[in-house]
This record gives structure tokens, C-alpha cells and sequence, in this order.
């Protein structure tokens, strides 16, 4: 089975700050998910990759297959941003990290 | 177009009771997943359908799950003699195709439903 870490598990920031959450996992993959998910709410599909680096926003996912990891980035931190952030990466369904509980305060 | 839906959101059961959660995915897609989200936990994997067929259950904690997609399309999970660690979040989600190993595809979540067991 694949093991997905994520860190930091709390991150708290002020507006403004440049965020990354880091992603491992411990089995070769085709891509990996990041996710977003409000309290009490669903999960919103942030970014799907294999590679690279992709960009929607304010928010950047970068991977490297080589090492097993991606990390998360958001650029200037908004307390809208905050949220938990999931990374998962494929098996039967998709085997999810622990989420890092991300807030940003005013 | 309309997103996956869940019903009920909320579904609070004493415990013993039978339970029903029902998903409705998009419409098209042909692969179901359900997950489990325990308080403060990531999602776990129960089972997942491809059109009618259930090819993985691997997750499932107990015989008192059992999961079902008749025609492809609506599914439901339930829950039978309920105890008080079946509470959880209830996530379904579904996808074009389906993530096998070798290749993933973008998931479609569902609100979820919130089982209370007491």
C-alpha cells in the first residue's frame, strides 16, 4: 500500500504569506491529487499531475516522480484559503494523506 | 451541470439500526468510489464500481457494509446494526473512468453524509 505524509498538519499564517505543503509517498505513481476541503463542507479538485509544475490562481503544485514528492503553494495568503489541504495519489480509489488544516488570519 | 449528490446530509442512528446512504453521480460517469472520512482523518478507501460491477471492496471494515450500483448509476451504501465507530463522514465520489495504477482521473465529490451512531 502506498504511504502519503503530508507536513506540516497545522500550518497557521498571516494574510499575505507565502504557504507550502509537502507531499510524500512511498510507491511510484502516474499522478498525484491535491485537494481542498472546507470544514463541514466537500472536496474540491485542485490539481491532478505527473509532472512538473501546474499553476490556477494563486496556487502552484509542483511534483518530482524521482523523489516521491509534490508540494503546495499558495502565494499571497488569503484568509479565504483557509481550509484543509489533501494530497492522494492513485490505487483501487485514491489512498489520502492526513490533510494539513491550513488558517490564515486577517 | 449538476455536481454528485448525496442524500441524506445528515442521518443520525441509534445503535443497532440499519442504514441507507444513497449517491447520485454524474450523470455519465462510470466509476463510483465511497469513502470513509473519520474526525480529523483523511478519507479511506471502502469500495468502488465500474458502470454495475463492484470490482473492489478491499476497504470495507466489516460484513455489516455492503454497497450496491444496480444499473450504473445510483449507489447506495448500508450500513447494517450500526455501532458507534461507523461514525463518520460518508463520501462519494465519482469519474470518467477509472484510476487503475497505471493512470488517475479527476474525481467528483460529493458533499457527503454524516452518520452520528449513538
Amino acid at each position: 500500500k502506498n504511504e502519503v505524509e503530508q507536513s506540516p498538519q497545522n500550518l497557521t499564517a498571516q494574510e499575505g504569506e507565502f504557504i507550502t505543503i509537502n507531499c510524500s509517498y512511498s510507491v511510484g505513481i502516474s499522478a498525484l491529487h491535491w485537494l481542498q476541503q472546507h470544514p463541514g463542507g466537500g472536496i474540491v479538485s485542485l490539481f491532478m499531475l505527473s509532472s512538473g509544475k501546474k499553476k490556477h490562481g494563486r496556487l502552484i503544485a509542483t511534483i518530482n516522480i524521482q523523489e516521491k514528492h509534490s508540494s503546495l503553494h499558495i502565494t499571497a495568503s488569503h484568509p479565504r484559503d483557509s481550509a484543509v489541504y489533501i494530497c492522494a495519489v492513485p490505487a483501487a480509489g485514491l489512498t489520502f494523506g492526513k490533510g494539513t488544516h491550513l488558517i490564515i488570519q486577517p | 451541470g449538476a455536481g454528485v449528490s448525496q442524500s441524506p446530509r445528515y442521518k443520525v442512528a441509534k445503535r443497532g439500526q440499519d442504514v441507507a446512504l444513497r449517491c447520485d453521480p454524474i450523470s455519465g460517469h462510470v466509476s463510483l468510489f465511497w469513502y470513509q472520512q473519520a474526525l480529523g482523518q483523511g478519507p479511506e478507501f471502502l469500495t468502488y464500481f465500474q458502470n454495475e460491477a463492484q470490482l473492489d471492496k478491499s476497504g470495507l471494515p466489516s460484513d455489516r457494509f455492503f454497497a450496491e450500483r444496480p444499473e450504473g448509476s445510483v449507489s447506495t451504501l448500508k450500513i447494517q446494526r450500526t455501532q458507534q465507530e461507523d461514525s463518520a463522514v460518508y463520501l462519494c465520489a465519482s469519474s470518467r473512468k477509472n484510476p487503475a495504477s497505471g493512470s488517475s482521473y479527476e474525481q467528483y465529490f460529493g458533499p457527503g453524509t454524516r452518520l452520528t451512531v449513538t
